[in-house]
């Protein structure tokens, strides 16, 4: 059963804590993607990776940071340099490198703040 | 990269009638993806069509593209309660990241 699977579905955050989201695929896609959606907003893209141990910043990285040690595994990692994390969290992959075709969605981990 | 911006922002029929979602971009491109995303979950990939191609068919399905206006459409045909989500169309150029604007909700009426 392939696919792209986020855990958790539900994350919670205290104040000044970091928290790691997951984000595995068994699609042997080369890239990797981290969006954030705020409530009625579209996607704004965190980090991508297009390779292992390589990655780049998105639109709006600050208080991010991620990992790609792995080609099937991307997890981020929510800082508490992040002051707004409160979102919807969604991870992509495509198997083109360069993003020019489709990507593929995970179901998303929402983070709230206690 | 650039941004879509899709028309309108929110759009209610009656189960059973078609419903038209547009998009509009600014720059050349070599390819547009329509996606769906139904509340709370991730992005489904609908339908890419490239730069070189006018129209294009999934199921109920049917996009246009016209390069000159710089626009897209989406028509969903004999709509179905399942239909009821947000659409999003990203156009793409070269290099550059799919961009995701704030979509269309549309929501089918049994």
């Amino acid at each position: 059963d392939g696919g792209i699977t986020q855990s958790p579905k539900y994350l919670f955050r205290k104040e000044g804590q970091n928290v790691t989201l997951s984000c595995e695929q068994n699609l042997n896609h080369d890239a990797m993607y981290w969006y954030r959606q705020d409530p009625g907003q579209g996607l704004r893209l965190i980090y991508y990776s297009q390779i292992v141990n390589d990655f780049q910043k998105g639109d709006i990285a600050e208080g991010y940071s991620v990992s790609r040690e792995k080609k099937e595994s991307f997890p981020l990692t929510v800082t508490s340099a992040q002051k707004n994390p409160t979102a919807f969290y969604l991870c992509a992959s495509s198997p083109d490198r360069a993003g020019k075709e489709t990507q593929y969605f995970g179901p998303g981990t929402r983070l709230l703040v206690l | 990269s650039q941004q879509g911006e899709e028309d309108p922002q929110a759009l209610s029929i009656q189960e059973g009638e078609n419903a038209t979602m547009n998009c509009s971009y600014k720059t050349s491109i070599n390819n547009l993806q329509w996606y769906r995303q139904n509340s709370g979950r991730g992005l489904v990939h609908l339908i890419l069509i490239r730069s070189n191609e006018r129209e294009k068919h999934s199921g109920r399905l049917r996009v246009t593209l016209d390069t000159s206006k710089k626009s897209s459409s989406l028509l969903i045909t004999a709509s179905r309660a399942a239909d009821t989500a947000s659409y999003f169309c990203a156009p793409l150029k070269g290099a550059q990241k799919l961009v995701f604007g704030q979509g269309t909700r549309l929501t089918i009426n049994p």
